[in-house]
């Protein structure tokens, strides 16, 4: 089975400040994973994904996320925050080793709060 | 180019009523995926479409609900007998392969409210 946690209800962060959005995952296989973003009364959008390679993912909107396979983790990043960050920002996994397409488990989400 | 589109964004029904949820792929992507989104809940896979191959219908939580998509492109998510725990906002995401690597995209999403 696989499974994503997310431990943080509520991340709040100044702008202009670094943010980290956690995420830890379990899977049997090796961990297709992404990050996906959702504005108010609005539907998921894609930010970035791993697959294999560099552990070091750059996405949309200057965000970044590292894969650390010993500590099953896939933390969102970025450097400097915005206030149109604000939003609620899921973590996705699939585990690589089953088959039956792409369905993905989702993390509880996180909101992130960007204020001035 | 168009997205996912849903319909109706919002519905309102009454407990015992059936619903039907519309769903509008991107041209093209021959994955269709229907998740249940509810409040303080990550998002609950419901059921998976892939070309012509049988359904994926593992998420499904009961036998009122039920989805078909026809012609490899429109689909319609069904909730017979609506309950008060059906509530939730129901996503549908296209996709362009089954490959787990890649990413889904996803529509705006029906709020169904049961009263």
């Amino acid at each position: 089975a696989q499974s994503v946690a997310q431990p943080e209800d509520q991340v709040n962060v100044a702008e202009g400040n670094p943010l980290t959005v956690k995420c830890t995952y379990s899977v049997s296989g090796n961990p297709y994973l992404f990050w996906y973003v959702q504005y108010p009364n609005r539907g998921l959008q894609f930010l970035l994904k791993y697959i294999t390679g560099d552990n070091l993912v750059k996405g949309s909107y200057g965000f970044e996320a590292e894969f650390n396979k010993s500590q099953t983790s896939f933390h969102l990043k970025k450097p400097s925050a915005l206030v149109s960050d604000s939003a609620l920002y899921f973590c996705a996994v699939r585990d690589g080793l089953t088959g039956g397409g792409n369905k993905l488990t989702f993390g509880t989400g996180t909101q992130l709060k960007v204020e001035l | 180019g168009a997205g996912v589109s849903q319909s109706p964004s919002n519905k309102v029904t009454e407990k015992g009523k059936d619903v039907e949820l519309r769903c509008d792929p991107i041209s093209g992507h021959t994955a269709l995926y229907w998740y249940r989104q509810s409040l303080g809940q990550g998002l609950e896979f419901l059921i998976y479409f892939q070309g012509n191959s049988a359904p994926d219908k593992s998420g499904l939580p009961s036998d009122r609900f039920s989805a078909e998509r026809t012609g490899g492109s429109v689909s319609t998510l069904t909730i017979q007998r609506t309950q008060q725990e059906d509530s939730a906002v129901y996503l549908c995401a296209s996709s362009e392969g089954t490959s787990g690597t890649i990413e889904q995209y996803f529509g705006p999403g029906t709020r169904l409210t049961v009263t």
